[in-house]
């Protein structure tokens, strides 16, 4: 059973702090997405890669996020330095077309708590 | 106004009643619909999703989709408290070969209640 997998699943760290968080897409998929839950906004889309290159990363607060893919195993997401508003529910997904219809399929997210 | 509405609930249902959860999306370009489970501290599971207007089964699980009026809906029959998640509706547009992505609704939180 393919599962995207996320590390770590939690954490918590004082603010000013580097963050990186993990994602290992299924094997096959092409599209890697980081997106950030809150209750009060929802899923945002955060960043986006389709064959490790990435095509769009507006959602992204530029002075302090950055998305990599360096092999198609592997995709992270920096945040540094750490703020209090970051703390939120990361999760990556990974996607695949069938049909003109692109699914996506969503890791079990890192809780991130800043302090 | 964002893209996709939906309602947050929380809507609470008694086992066995049939639920109605609804989006209204405001880009008529969007041309799939899509709905997805999330249970508690867990990630979103793409439940099912349809293209055309009208009905799509799967299971107690009928999606139902109206374009003239962009309006989004996810019937369960029979509920059960297994059921019982936040469901998120999220439209998209055919792949193209370049960017795509999907627009999410915040979700509607469902209990179902023995």
């Amino acid at each position: 059973d393919a599962r995207v997998t996320q590390t770590p699943r939690h954490k918590v760290t004082e603010m000013g702090q580097e963050v990186t968080m993990r994602c290992q897409p299924i094997l096959g998929h092409n599209t890697v997405f980081w997106y950030r839950q809150t209750m009060m906004q929802g899923l945002e889309l955060l960043a986006y890669f389709r064959n490790r290159a990435p095509l769009d990363d507006s959602g992204m607060p530029k002075d302090r996020f950055s998305a990599e893919m360096p092999d198609a195993t592997l995709a992270t997401l920096k945040i540094q330095p750490s703020e209090p508003r970051d703390s939120a529910v990361y999760f990556c997904a990974s996607g695949l077309v069938r049909t003109g219809i692109h699914e996506q399929y969503f890791g079990p997210g890192t809780r991130l708590t800043v302090t | 106004q964002k893209e996709v509405e939906q309602d947050p609930g929380p809507l609470s249902v008694p086992e066995g009643a049939i639920v109605s959860l609804n989006c209204t999306y405001s880009n008529s370009a969007f041309q799939y619909f899509m709905w997805y489970r999330q249970y508690s501290r867990k990630g979103p599971e793409l439940l099912m999703y349809t293209y055309s207007s009208g009905n799509k089964e799967d299971g107690r699980f009928t999606a139902q989709v109206d374009k003239s009026s962009k309006y989004i809906s996810l019937f369960i029959r029979d509920s059960q408290p297994s059921d019982s998640a936040t469901y998120l509706c999220a439209t998209g547009l055919f792949f193209t070969g370049g960017g795509n992505k999907l627009t999410f609704g915040t979700g509607t939180q469902l209990k179902v209640e023995l």
